[in-house]
């Protein structure tokens, strides 16, 4: 039972739009929520975490957004560049389970010129 | 730094053979885990540690051992490969110190059981 969902496998954006990824969850005791990226034959690279406390955190050209009662997050990239075209996935950690994190099974982000 | 490096990058074996899979962390983290990774499923936990000589179990544990002799690294050994342990493999490691549940992965390594 995935416990972080991605439903959307690929997404595809042009270049200066906005790029939005979502992440759904199921489990209540989800309090920490980061993304992560990753290139082809990389590690993934942290990019940007939300607590539980906030429903937004922004650096930059990322901002993470959290509908706690929804059970969703979600990552907007604005302005979309080339160099975004990645892996992204959704993770959290749960505060019954607090070493470990929970990935979901990622969105490959292709940002067309 | 080297940050978290993993060794090898690549490995071929058969069905049955067994290797071990070295990461090395140089941040001083106290934690270290070692994911799977396959094409739909995301990183899957197999074994983590929360300092030298501890080692637990993670969601995927089934068919691995893992050990943790020194703090920099963490060893994550298959004994009888199966080709259902074909995956790309990563470690990560994060510190105790702060609010920030941030881990820090290595590059991977490929490993395919024929």
């Amino acid at each position: 039972d995935q416990q972080v969902k991605q439903n959307s496998p690929s997404l595809s954006v042009q270049e200066g739009r906005i790029s939005i990824l979502n992440c759904d969850y199921t489990n209540s005791m989800f309090d920490y929520f980061l993304w992560y990226k990753k290139y082809p034959a990389e590690g993934p690279t942290f990019l940007i975490s939300i607590s539980s406390i906030k429903d937004k955190n922004e650096d930059g050209r990322f901002t993470v957004f959290l509908n706690k009662s929804a059970k969703h997050l979600s990552l907007h990239i604005v302005p979309s560049q080339p160099g975004d075209s990645a892996v992204y996935f959704c993770a959290a950690r749960s505060s019954g389970s607090a070493r470990q994190l929970t990935f979901g099974s990622g969105t490959q982000l292709t940002v067309l010129p | 730094n080297a940050g978290v490096t993993q060794t090898p990058k690549f490995r071929v074996l058969k069905t049955g053979q067994s290797m071990t899979l070295l990461c090395a962390q140089d941040m001083n983290h106290e934690y270290m885990y070692w994911y799977r990774q396959d094409p739909g499923m995301g990183l899957r936990l197999i074994h983590y540690s929360v300092g030298e000589g501890t080692t637990a179990k993670g969601e995927v544990p089934d068919g691995y051992n893992v050990s943790r002799l020194k703090k920099q690294n963490f060893l994550l050994g298959l004994e009888s490969a199966a080709p259902s342990q074909t995956s790309v493999y990563f470690c990560a490691s994060r510190t105790l110190r702060g609010h920030s549940y941030e881990q820090y992965f290595g590059p991977g390594t490929r490993l395919t059981v024929t």
